[in-house]
């Protein structure tokens, strides 16, 4: 079985805090997502990764940054959390095509707030 | 530009009855795939059932079958004899090739199952 994990499932920090959401998986998936969820909006993407340290922008990439130094890490960097950036925070991976049916795999989200 | 839209917020079904839940999708990419994800108060995503372009055939799985009819873009998904556990929020979205693999998502529905 596919297992995307999570760093933290719940987080509260201060605004202008450094925050670090870590994911991890063990599927040796060459695709990862950062996405955030808000109420009435969906899934967002924020930045995405096909390959170890590449790094492609989402919609929403503003405020945030990515890292990926190994293949199963991609770690979402909130450089000076803000108020706004309260959310659920869920992380994905998929193979690439020819895959082609493959799904994303999620992990059981990190919903932060910021104080 | 919206890729997915689904213009359910709330939907409610008496248990053991079927019910649609709507999906359009917009692309002028002939290969995407279409998926339906759940998610359950706990917050983890769920794939439920996938559609490639260029399947012939309605995709079923088990309970889920995805009701796609090209020509007019959508991809509904159809919950037969529904269960109390089907409440949650359900969610479609499309993976296109051509953008990375970039995955698009709707609003989503939140589906309640009534006894």
């Amino acid at each position: 079985d596919v297992k995307v994990t999570q760093s933290s499932r719940y987080l509260v920090k201060r605004t202008g805090e450094k925050v670090f959401l870590e994911c991890v998986q063990d599927m040796d998936h060459e695709n990862m997502f950062w996405y955030r969820q808000d109420p009435g909006l969906g899934l967002r993407l924020i930045y995405f990764s096909y390959d170890v340290k590449m790094k492609e922008k989402g919609d929403i990439p503003e405020g945030y940054s990515v890292s990926r130094e190994k293949k199963e890490r991609f770690s979402l960097i909130l450089e000076s959390a803000s108020t706004n950036q309260t959310s659920m925070y869920l992380c994905a991976s998929s193979l690439p095509p020819p895959q082609g049916g493959e799904t994303q795999y999620f992990g059981p989200g990190t919903r932060l707030l910021v104080l | 530009a919206q890729k997915i839209t689904q213009t359910q917020p709330g939907m409610f079904v008496q248990e053991k009855e079927a019910v649609t839940l709507d999906c359009t999708y917009d692309t002028s990419d002939p290969s995407y795939g279409l998926f339906w994800y759940k998610q359950p108060s706990s917050g983890e995503m769920i794939f439920l059932i996938y559609q490639g372009s260029y399947d012939q055939q309605n995709a079923t799985e088990g309970r889920y079958s995805l009701n796609f009819q090209k020509a007019r873009k959508s991809a509904n998904l159809v919950i037969s004899a529904s269960q109390l556990g089907d409440s949650a929020m359900y969610f479609c979205a499309m993976r296109l090739p051509n953008t990375g693999n970039q995955f698009y998502f709707g609003t989503g529905t939140s589906l309640t199952v009534i006894p």
